[in-house]
């Protein structure tokens, strides 16, 4: 069991539509960071929160919205993504920005 | 600059036989060097880490990986290849305070 819990496990959607996933640790961890992972791939660094505030943002399209609402968890906003968008989203906190990460076990999206 | 290279991108071995998974990495700073694995459908696990303290590196699962600054080289080993060893292994440099680059891969395939 992961100590990074991750929601939906699988989501599917369509182009207009606008969905959330979600990621929870209870750690105590002050960096929570989003990747997004496609197949036969190395994951991709997105954002990194650290003490709530986004301190990182890799050149993400707006179509991805993060959120920190506490020190225990992450959203990352979906809306009008495309067919390439389709991956395994990963997240991932640690102690302090960068030390070593735990990651969840992703959400695999897939955009029709 | 960083990088890190994954020499093989598959290794394939028998049960019960030493398991080798070569990574070298460049970095302007001294670096912190990590390993994970990734089973299917799961997140990435921490293996081991090397922080600048004891070359020789001792991990989970009987994993353990040497820091070799001359040849800047991070290879894991493994003494007995185990069935629930097979997944995908990546390799991570990340500097002093900085981003952390992930390597591309290696598949590990344990045949019985």
């Amino acid at each position: 069991d992961t100590e990074v819990t991750q929601t939906p496990k699988h989501l599917v959607m369509g182009m207009t539509n606008k969905k959330s996933l979600k990621c929870e640790q209870h750690m105590g961890h002050r960096a929570m960071y989003w990747y997004k992972q496609k197949a036969k791939k190395p994951p991709e660094l997105m954002f990194v929160y650290s003490y709530e505030k986004l301190s990182i943002n890799e050149s993400v399209p707006s179509r991805f919205s993060p959120e920190c609402p506490n020190s225990s968890l992450l959203n990352l906003h979906l809306h009008a993504l495309q067919p390439e968008d389709s991956a395994l989203y990963l997240c991932a906190s640690s102690q302090r920005a960068g030390q070593p990460q735990h990651f969840g076990d992703g959400t695999r999206l897939s955009i029709l | 600059a960083q990088s890190v290279t994954q020499l093989d991108s598959h290794v394939s071995v028998s049960e019960g036989t030493p398991v080798l998974l070569r990574c070298n990495y460049s970095s302007s700073y001294s670096p912190s060097l990590f390993w994970y694995v990734q089973h299917p459908n799961k997140g990435l696990q921490l293996l081991l880490k090397y922080t600048s303290a004891a070359t020789l590196v001792k991990g989970i699962n009987g994993f353990e990986a040497e820091f070799k600054k001359s040849e800047t080289s991070f290879h894991l080993t493994k003494p007995s290849a185990h069935m629930s060893d097979a997944a995908e292994y990546f390799c991570v440099v990340r500097p002093n305070a900085g981003k952390s680059t992930f390597g591309d891969g290696t598949t590990l395939t344990v045949k019985p």
